[in-house]
């Protein structure tokens, strides 16, 4: 069974400019997390999405985006990017019921210059 | 909102011996504990959970408490291996928070051959 995959491996932007981090779950979940893992902060929830729509956001600003596809991939969008965006962002997908255990994909470094 | 802290941040233990990491969370609503660990590099990768209707549970060398009174859980491993070296973290979540996880800060655990 594939595993959750993430793309691109590493991302190198400048300040100001947009990304995007895409994301497949494993098959059969439907439940897509995106976590932000900076150096010496540990992991901090931003997002989750389940059956299209958002159904919790983390502690960040609305230049962090995404949506959900109909397959359940995910893309995660930063808009305006600040140094501080430089981290690991982890893609992790669940079954749809109540605290389902969380699977993670091995993640996009996002290197802001 | 859920804090969770994890403790110690360092652990140095000798091949064989016991390791023990200790978790506190501040809201008696949260139901679901699972513990990650994270070689470098790499992803982080469950390996044992529990719920709030479960005291203990284990897997071969790996063992989690939960005290929903004390509002505390701990990771035990015992007869540490050389690839027991890693960062391992807690996390909690409660379904009122719609499936988020909240991480501990991680304990780096090396196993001295």
């Amino acid at each position: 069974e594939a595993g959750v995959t993430q793309s691109p491996t590493h991302l190198i932007k400048t300040r100001g400019q947009q990304a995007t981090l895409r994301c497949s779950p494993i098959s059969g979940h439907t439940s897509v997390y995106w976590y932000q893992q900076a150096l010496g902060l540990g992991l901090q929830f931003l997002l989750w999405y389940d059956e299209g729509e958002e159904r919790n956001r983390g502690n960040f600003p609305p230049r962090f985006s995404g949506r959900q596809f109909p397959n359940y991939s995910s893309e995660l969008n930063v808009n305006a990017l600040e140094l501080e965006d430089s981290a690991l962002y982890l893609c992790a997908s669940s079954l749809d019921r109540a605290n389902q255990p969380q699977h993670f994909g091995d993640g996009t470094r996002l290197s802001i210059l | 909102g859920e804090n969770v802290e994890q403790h110690p941040s360092t652990l140095s233990v000798q091949e064989g011996d016991s390791a023990v990491i200790k978790c506190t969370y501040s809201d008696s609503a949260s139901n679901y504990f699972p513990w990650y660990k994270q070689e470098l590099g790499k992803r982080p990768q469950l390996i044992i959970d529990i719920r709030s209707n479960v005291g203990e549970k284990k897997d071969q060398r790996i063992a989690v408490t939960l005290n929903k009174t004390a509002k505390h859980f701990s990771l035990h491993i015992t007869e540490t291996q050389p690839e027991d070296s890693a960062v391992y973290f807690c996390a909690a979540s409660m379904i009122a928070a719609g499936n988020k996880l909240t991480f501990g800060g991680g304990t780096r655990v090396l196993v001295k051959p």
